[in-house]
C-alpha cells in the first residue's frame, strides 16, 4: 500500500523555523519527484516547493523562495522541508505528495504548522 | 502575476452532466500546461482525478474527463453522483518547475 506520512508540524513563532518530514512507502521513492503543497483551513490549495527524482533540481513558489528549502534522503525514502523566518501566512496544513508527469499523484494526509505569538 | 482561475461554484442535478474549467487570466491554457485537477471533500486529503489534460488517475472513473474546451483546460462529470459534491481544484504547469493551483469550484449536487 502506497504511504506519505508527514511529520514536524507544530506551534512556531513568527520568526521561527521548523522542518517537516516526509516519508514514503509502499513504492519505488527514489523515482518520483516530491511536492509539497499546504492550504489554509477553509481556503484553497498553493504549490510550495518540488525536489526533482534523481539530480535534486529544487523549486519554489515565490511566497516562500529563499526562506524555505526542500532536500530528500532516497536512501531514507524521506523528503523535508526546512522553513524559517516563517510568518503568519504561512500557517497551513502541509501535504507531501509525489509527482510525476507533472501533477501531483499520491498524497499524505498533511501536518499542521501554526506560526502564531 | 499569473491567475489560474476556476468558477467558485457550480451546480449539478443527479445524473446530469457538469463541466468546471480552468483558465488564465491572460493567455490559453494548451497542453503543454499539462493540466491536472483534483477532488477535495471537507476534512481529506485531495484525491488526483486527471493529469496530462486527459489521463484518469488510477481508479478513478471514466465518468470524469478532462479536455481542453477553447482557451481552458475542462473537467467534465457525467452522471454526476451526490458523492461528486467537494471541491475540486486544477494546478497548470508554468515552466521552469512551477506550479500554480487555481482557486478552486465548489460544486453542489442537487
Amino acid at each position: 500500500e502506497v504511504q506519505l506520512l508527514e511529520s514536524g508540524g507544530s506551534l512556531v513563532q513568527p520568526g521561527g523555523s521548523l522542518r517537516l518530514s516526509c516519508e514514503g512507502s509502499g513504492f519505488i521513492f527514489s523515482n518520483y519527484a516530491m511536492s509539497w503543497v499546504r492550504q489554509v483551513p477553509g481556503k484553497g490549495l498553493e504549490w510550495v516547493s518540488i525536489i526533482s527524482d534523481s539530480t535534486g533540481s529544487t523549486y519554489y513558489a515565490d511566497s516562500v523562495k529563499g526562506r524555505f528549502t526542500i532536500s530528500r534522503d532516497n536512501s531514507r525514502n524521506t523528503h523535508t522541508l526546512q522553513m524559517s523566518r516563517l510568518r503568519a501566512e504561512d500557517t497551513a496544513l502541509y501535504y507531501c505528495a509525489t509527482t510525476s508527469n507533472y501533477a501531483f499523484l499520491m498524497w499524505g494526509r498533511g501536518t499542521m504548522v501554526t506560526v502564531s505569538s | 502575476q499569473t491567475v489560474v482561475t476556476q468558477e467558485p461554484s457550480l451546480s449539478v442535478s443527479p445524473g446530469g452532466t457538469v463541466t468546471l474549467t480552468c483558465g488564465l487570466n491572460s493567455g490559453s491554457v494548451s497542453t503543454t500546461y499539462y493540466p491536472s485537477w483534483y477532488q477535495q471533500t471537507p476534512g481529506q486529503a485531495p484525491r488526483t482525478l486527471v493529469y496530462s489534460t486527459n489521463i484518469r488517475s488510477s481508479g478513478v472513473p471514466d465518468r470524469f474527463s478532462g479536455s481542453i474546451l477553447g482557451n481552458k483546460a475542462a473537467l467534465t462529470i457525467t452522471g454526476a453522483q451526490a458523492d461528486d459534491e467537494s471541491d475540486y481544484y486544477c494546478v497548470l504547469y508554468m515552466g521552469n518547475g512551477i506550479r500554480v493551483f487555481g482557486g478552486g469550484t465548489k460544486l453542489s449536487v442537487l
